[in-house]
């Protein structure tokens, strides 16, 4: 079936830095959406994405719909000690059906 | 809204007994998901229901798994016997019509077997 790649597994970061990760697929996808997950809690939507090239904004973060719609990246800029915890891209398989598959993830750790 | 609301947060058992995991979705969603979550095998779709009845149930592990909605506030996901490979974060979620919107993620029931 379709799966999402994430990369990296992990980062160690300092804070104030700039963070990038992405997610990559063998097959299209028409909806990205970024997730991230507190430890201990649920995964919370940050940005979702619909169209080929779109390129969004929230806060700090930006996240970007490749235009081959095989993959998009999400940017974390001046990072700080709460942005700790699990990243996630994640969409529904243009398979059909309302289904959303996720990444395995990128963990993210910010060290003050 | 108070979110979906999970229960228990937290659960031991003891292998061979049934668990059953409870889901409140948000009101007004006609979407409720399952998933489980392990460090080997990341978020699982599990199950997944529209207006009650579910849709597609190709994730569930295997026969000891079943999932029921009753009505559209109210999932019960059921484990009969539990074995100790079953220990796992599960989540449920909830969204509006559409799949590709956003899904709101309960604070998950964290199930250990022994």
């Amino acid at each position: 079936g379709q799966q999402l790649n994430q990369s990296p597994q992990s980062m160690f970061i300092q804070e104030g830095e700039d963070v990038s990760m992405n997610c990559t697929s063998s097959s299209i996808f028409n909806t990205w959406l970024w997730y991230k997950q507190d430890p201990g809690e649920g995964p919370v939507l940050l940005i979702a994405l619909y169209k080929a090239g779109e390129l969004t904004s929230n806060g700090r973060l930006t996240a970007q719909f490749g235009i081959t719609r095989k993959d998009s990246f999400l940017n974390i800029s001046a990072s700080i000690p709460s942005d700790v915890g699990i990243y996630f891209c994640a969409g529904p398989p243009n398979t059909g059906g309302f289904k959303t598959i996720f990444g395995a993830g990128t963990r993210l750790f910010v060290k003050a | 809204d108070a979110g979906v609301i999970q229960s228990p947060r937290h659960e031991v058992t003891e292998m061979g007994q049934e668990v059953t995991l409870r889901c409140k979705p948000i009101s007004g969603h006609d979407y409720l998901f399952w998933y489980r979550q392990t460090m080997m095998r990341g978020l699982e779709l599990l199950i997944y229901f529209n207006n009650n009845v579910p849709i597609d149930d190709s994730g569930m592990p295997e026969d000891r798994f079943s999932a029921k909605m009753p009505n559209a506030s109210f999932s019960t996901l059921k484990i009969q016997p539990s074995e100790p490979r079953d220990s796992a974060v599960y989540f449920c979620a909830s969204s509006l019509a559409a799949g590709n919107t956003e899904a709101f993620f309960g604070q998950g029931t964290r199930l250990t077997v022994v």
